[in-house]
């Protein structure tokens, strides 16, 4: 069985600030996406990664994807209160068929 | 990406009575559908794989007497819950698996806005 872990479970930061969330495997993950969710609607997909070392750039978030592909993060430059939801790793590979492993999320709270 | 839709958005119920979920595709045609369920400040808990003209793979410990799922076309599946029962409650959202438009090899889903179902 595949699964990811996220942490922190819980981060509350002042806007401006940075911040990272992780989310690790033992498992190889062929793709690796993050999503973000806010209160009482379903999941948003921010990006996909898929080669090992990967670095993405979406405006203030960038997400890595680890060298084994095992382990990704996303990090926040100068969080806004906008930022705040829900983020959920998710990874897919061959053993789990169209299937998604979901981490267990990261509740972000940034504070104006 | 695909734009799903969830219907209806809120269902408040009495217990014992059934209630249907509608989820759309609406811009591509979607043979493979998830249905999640999610409580509150967790993650999703994947119910059931929903594949169009076939039966629904459930995961374990998902009743599929309970829980019924039927995708009958490429844009809709549905979920009912029957005999509903206040541990039902709970916020259900469905997905439509991108990788088998050809579109994507990833297994990307997109997510319906999902559903709150309040069971009385």
């Amino acid at each position: 069985t595949q699964l990811l872990e996220q942490s922190p479970q819980f981060l509350s930061i002042q806007e401006g600030e940075n911040l990272t969330v992780y989310c690790n495997s033992s498992s190889v993950f062929s793709s690796l996406q993050w999503y973000r969710q806010e209160p009482g609607e379903g999941p948003v997909l921010l990006v996909t990664v898929v080669t090992g070392g990967e670095v993405k750039k979406l405006k203030r978030l960038t997400f890595q994807f680890g060298d084994a592909r095992k382990d990704s993060s996303l990090h926040i430059t100068a969080a806004q209160p906008g930022d705040t939801g829900l983020y959920l790793c998710a990874g897919g590979g061959r053993a789990a068929g169209n299937k998604l492993t979901f981490g267990g999320g990261t509740r972000v709270l940034v504070k104006p | 990406g695909a734009v799903v839709s969830q219907h209806p958005s809120r269902v408040i119920c009495k217990s014992g009575t059934s209630v249907k979920i509608e989820c759309r595709s609406l811009d591509f045609q979607a043979t493979t559908m998830f249905w999640y369920r999610q409580f509150p400040k967790q993650s999703l808990m994947l119910m059931a794989t929903s594949n169009e003209g076939s039966k629904a793979t459930y995961e374990q410990g998902v009743e599929k007497d309970k829980f019924l799922i039927n995708h009958a076309s490429l844009t809709l599946s549905t979920l009912t819950v029957t005999s509903a029962h206040p541990e039902d409650s709970s916020f259900y959202i469905c997905s439509v698996h991108w990788g088998t438009s050809g579109r994507s090899t990833y297994n990307e889903q997109f997510f319906g806005p999902g559903t709150r179902l309040t069971v009385l």
